[in-house]
């Protein structure tokens, strides 16, 4: 089945860094969605991406619906203690059974 | 005012048991999920349900049944559990069955089976 290879697996930051993590497929996807889970809490979407190039802001987070719909990117600018968290990515597969496929998440830690 | 939400949160039994887990969303959508989420975090989707009717069972076996009473319930009912039932359950819910819809995930249940 359509996988999604979520990276890096785990971050530590200095609060004031910028980070990006990625997500990649063999598969194409229509639609990309970055959601973020925090302790104890269930995720909570972030950003959704809806075609190919787009690229969307929401405050200091940024995202990227690759080219080749195979791919999309996440960044965080100037990252401050409460963006700690898991980030997921999640793709909307193409085709006739559109599914919602999940990455493996990045942790993300902030040292303030 | 929690837009989804699931009980109990935590929920600690023996192997061999009967439990259930409930959800329910006060959005007014008309599909609600269950998500199980493994200890690397890995979130899979188990079932859908859109106005009380089953869309998608993702080979989930038979020991867990879904029952939604009405379109804001969806509860989840285990039998028999196993030691690899022990994960962090998750209910959400998207305004119709249109994939690329916006899912709301309830805060979770996480379930441990000893």
């Amino acid at each position: 089945g359509q996988q999604l290879n979520q990276s890096p697996q785990s971050m530590f930051i200095q609060e004031g860094e910028d980070v990006s993590m990625n997500c990649t497929s063999s598969s194409i996807f229509n639609t990309w969605l970055w959601y973020k889970q925090e302790p104890g809490e269930g995720p909570v979407l972030l950003i959704a991406l809806y075609k190919a190039g787009e690229l969307t802001s929401n405050g200091r987070l940024t995202a990227q619906f690759g080219i080749t719909r195979k791919d999309s990117f996440l960044n965080i600018s100037a990252s401050i203690p409460s963006d700690v968290g898991i980030y997921f990515c999640a793709g909307i597969t193409q085709g006739g059974s559109e599914k919602l496929v999940f990455g493996k998440g990045t942790k993300l830690t902030v040292n303030p | 005012d929690t837009a989804v939400s699931q009980t109990p949160k935590y929920l600690v039994t023996q192997m061999g048991n009967d439990k259930s887990i409930k959800c329910e969303q006060n959005l007014g959508h008309d599909t609600m999920y269950w998500y199980k989420q493994d200890s690397k975090k890995f979130l899979k989707i188990m079932f859908s349900y859109n106005n009380k009717e089953l869309i998608i069972n993702e080979t989930v076996p038979n020991r867990f049944s879904p029952k939604s009473p009405d379109k804001a319930h969806l509860n989840l009912h285990i039998n028999s559990l196993e030691l690899g039932d022990s994960a962090v359950y998750f209910c959400a819910s998207s305004q119709d069955m249109a994939v690329a819809d916006t899912q709301y995930f309830g805060p979770g249940t996480r379930l441990t089976v000893l």
